[in-house]
């Protein structure tokens, strides 16, 4: 079954440290995202890319960084991780065409805290 | 500035009763309009979308929406709800005609079932 697995489901970091999460999809999919979901707010667009070793800025890209080494592979990387990074992190795929880019497949997500 | 609104934060039903999401979206040409469903501790998850055509789309497990572009509305419903619907629902827009389409997400309505 194709999916979309994140790793880790959960992470507590100290601030100031480099915090990775990782992503897998076996859709075959070109786009990979990175989205953040606070409480109130909905899911933010923080990073995406659309093919190998590119990725793009998403709306909230500030303090963090992405990398897309392989189709199926995506990577959030907090270099410095900070108390208002606290939150869940969702990473998506889609296909390359525009009605296939707005039909996401979602990851269950990683649980950030930041100490 | 494309937005999505979801007027409610929290809906709460009984088991059988009917149920209907709102959301309204600020955009006046093309627009893709999806509704997402999380359960709790999960990814989000696909349940239906409208580009053109007919206004009323179905998904999965009986739930539909409608579109109407006098109201900027796409309203999620369901005539019978089931406890197993309690979850978080997320509306969603996307501008058409785009080389990349960005989604950009409502801030979610938690819809409780009571048995």
């Amino acid at each position: 079954e194709a999916a979309v697995t994140q790793s880790p489901r959960s992470k507590v970091a100290v601030t100031g440290g480099k915090v990775t999460l990782s992503c897998h999809q076996t859709n075959n999919h070109d786009y990979m995202y990175w989205y953040r979901q606070d409480t109130g707010h909905g899911l933010r667009l923080i990073h995406y890319s659309y093919v190998a070793d590119s990725t793009e800025k998403g709306d909230i890209p500030d303090g963090y960084k992405a990398s897309r080494p392989s189709q199926e592979n995506f990577s959030l990387i907090l270099e410095l991780a900070s108390l208002s990074q606290t939150a869940v992190y969702f990473c998506a795929s889609s296909g390359r065409d525009w009605l296939s880019q707005n039909t996401l497949y979602f990851g269950a997500g990683t649980r950030l805290s930041v100490l | 500035t494309q937005t999505v609104s979801q007027s409610d934060a929290h809906v709460t039903v009984f088991e059988g009763d009917s149920v209907e999401l709102r959301c309204n979206y600020s955009y006046g040409g093309s627009i893709y309009l999806s509704w997402y469903i999380q359960h709790h501790g999960r990814g989000l998850q696909f349940l239906l979308k409208y580009y053109s055509g007919n206004p009323v789309v179905q998904g999965v497990n009986g739930f539909e929406a409608e579109f109407s572009k006098s109201d900027s509305s796409f309203h999620l419903r369901k005539a019978s709800v089931h406890w197993s619907d309690s979850a978080v629902y997320f509306c969603a827009a996307s501008i058409g005609s785009s080389s990349f389409s960005k989604l950009v997400f409502g801030q979610g309505t938690s819809l409780s079932v009571v048995p």
